[in-house]
């Protein structure tokens, strides 16, 4: 079992569309979580990071956690085409970040 | 403000040829990660420094990899001799305490033929 799991992809929406991306994790014991983004050909920038059980909103980012079920999400609304990129899922394991192998998201026109 | 900065952006060697990485963390941050990103096995960790001191380098796949931190606004990854299974894309990343944010640099496509 991978420590960190999400679905390759590709997710694709409609543009205005909720665009919702998964991941759960092995250890029980994880703190932290983290969402990047990653475009084609560039480095991962960070969206969104997340601590505690519940939502956590930033503009048309929303991060839930759900530390009992082992999983976090990510929805982002109002997808846009711009929004089309690799997103990546990490949990913190003592000082390391473990990242998941991404979730491809498509937003058509 | 400055992000993390990372040269060459692109390397391309011969095999058996030595790679020198480099990387200018965030000014402030006291923490640096280096990582590598290919198709198969997505983003991995090599090592990384605490206040300049390596803390954990179970990542680095051989002795052929070193790094070094000599200090704080500087880290060089170094592959010698350099393999064709060594193409990927290595990134730098740094962060305010091991246990902050991690901001990523532009990263170095390396290529060995």
């Amino acid at each position: 079992q991978k420590e960190v799991e999400q679905n390759s992809g590709p997710l694709s929406v409609p543009e205005g569309a909720i665009a919702s991306l998964n991941c759960t994790y092995s250890d029980r014991g994880s703190q932290s979580f983290f969402w990047y983004r990653q475009y084609s050909g560039k480095s991962p920038e960070l969206i969104m990071s997340i601590y505690s059980n519940g939502d956590k909103e930033d503009g048309r980012f929303t991060a839930q956690l759900n530390k009992a079920s082992q999983y976090v999400s990510l929805l982002i609304r109002d997808s846009q085409p711009s929004d089309s990129a690799t997103y990546l899922c990490a949990v913190r394991k003592t000082d390391k970040l473990i990242f998941g192998t991404g979730t491809r998201l498509q937003v058509f026109p | 403000d400055a992000g993390v900065i990372q040269s060459p952006r692109h390397e391309v060697t011969e095999m058996g040829q030595e790679v020198t990485l480099r990387c200018k963390p965030i000014s402030g941050h006291n923490s640096l990660f280096w990582y590598r990103q290919t198709m198969m096995r997505g983003l991995e960790l090599l090592i990384y420094f605490n206040n300049n001191v390596p803390i954990d380098d179970s990542g680095m796949p051989e002795d052929r990899f070193s790094a070094k931190m000599p200090n704080a606004s500087f880290s060089t990854l170094k592959i010698q001799p350099s393999e064709p299974r060594d193409s990927a894309v290595y990134f730098c990343a740094s962060s305010l305490g091991a246990r902050g944010e991690q901001y990523f640099g532009p990263g170095t496509r390396l290529t060995v033929t």
